[in-house]
């Protein structure tokens, strides 16, 4: 499978907790992009990289969340002392140049 | 960022074709029309998008207003595999980023 890759695909932590989610782009994709979707709404931005470089964040991404993208080939998203309000799925897809993104099928989190 | 509007639902029937509008009055002269679509418990899926001109793919076909205040993405012949989310975006594609900036949708629903 030559998609973009997420994992995992479900994730059940306790309130308080820290979790990390990876996703594994499409090779030769130089950007990659996080967004994050609540039930009955659309995905919202939440980050995007260049190669290795993080440049730009929502301001929905508050201090607990950080990403990175270490070699500017996977990615990793890391929440920090997870609050029920970050129960949501979150999505990772990747692209090159301004053409279409491709998403992978998403990591869900539930918060108890 | 520029907002689009789109019905909440639609309903189609299988084999025929489906004309989903979308209403962009703000839409700037740089800014191209996207189309995603989501199935249940996917990702969204690059569907087409375009500038001024009508465009047509494998998928679908997007019919754009003169004034480029409204579109509308046509599916030839709905099947039952076309019931999803579908998400007109509005979005800078000469730019560096490619962030989506995703509405509510339009709910298609295929009866057989």
């Amino acid at each position: 499978d030559t998609g973009v890759s997420q994992n995992p695909r479900h994730k059940i932590t306790k309130r308080g907790q820290n979790v990390t989610f990876r996703c594994d782009p499409i090779s030769e994709h130089n950007r990659l992009y996080w967004y994050r979707q609540t039930l009955g709404q659309g995905p919202e931005f939440l980050t995007y990289f260049q190669n290795e470089a993080q440049l730009e964040k929502s301001r929905l991404l508050s201090d607990r969340f950080s990403a990175e993208r270490p070699k500017g080939s996977f990615s990793t998203l890391e929440i920090q002392r997870t609050e029920q309000g970050d129960s949501a799925m979150y999505l990772c897809a990747s692209g090159t140049g301004n053409t279409e993104a491709f998403f992978g099928q998403g990591t869900r989190l539930t918060v108890v | 960022d520029a907002k689009t509007t789109q019905p909440n639902s639609m309903e189609s029937n299988e084999e025929e074709p489906v004309h989903l509008p979308c209403n962009h009055s703000t839409i700037s002269g740089t800014d191209y029309i996207h189309w995603y679509r989501q199935l249940p418990s996917q990702g969204p899926e690059y569907v087409i998008h375009g500038l001024t001109s009508n465009v047509n793919n494998r998928m679908a076909s997007l019919a754009i207003a003169e004034d480029r205040k409204s579109s509308t993405l046509i599916l030839h012949r709905a099947t039952l595999r076309d019931a999803a989310v579908y998400y007109c975006i509005l979005g800078n594609s000469g730019g560096s980023n490619y962030k989506l900036t995703f509405g509510k949708g339009t709910l298609l629903t295929v009866n057989p």
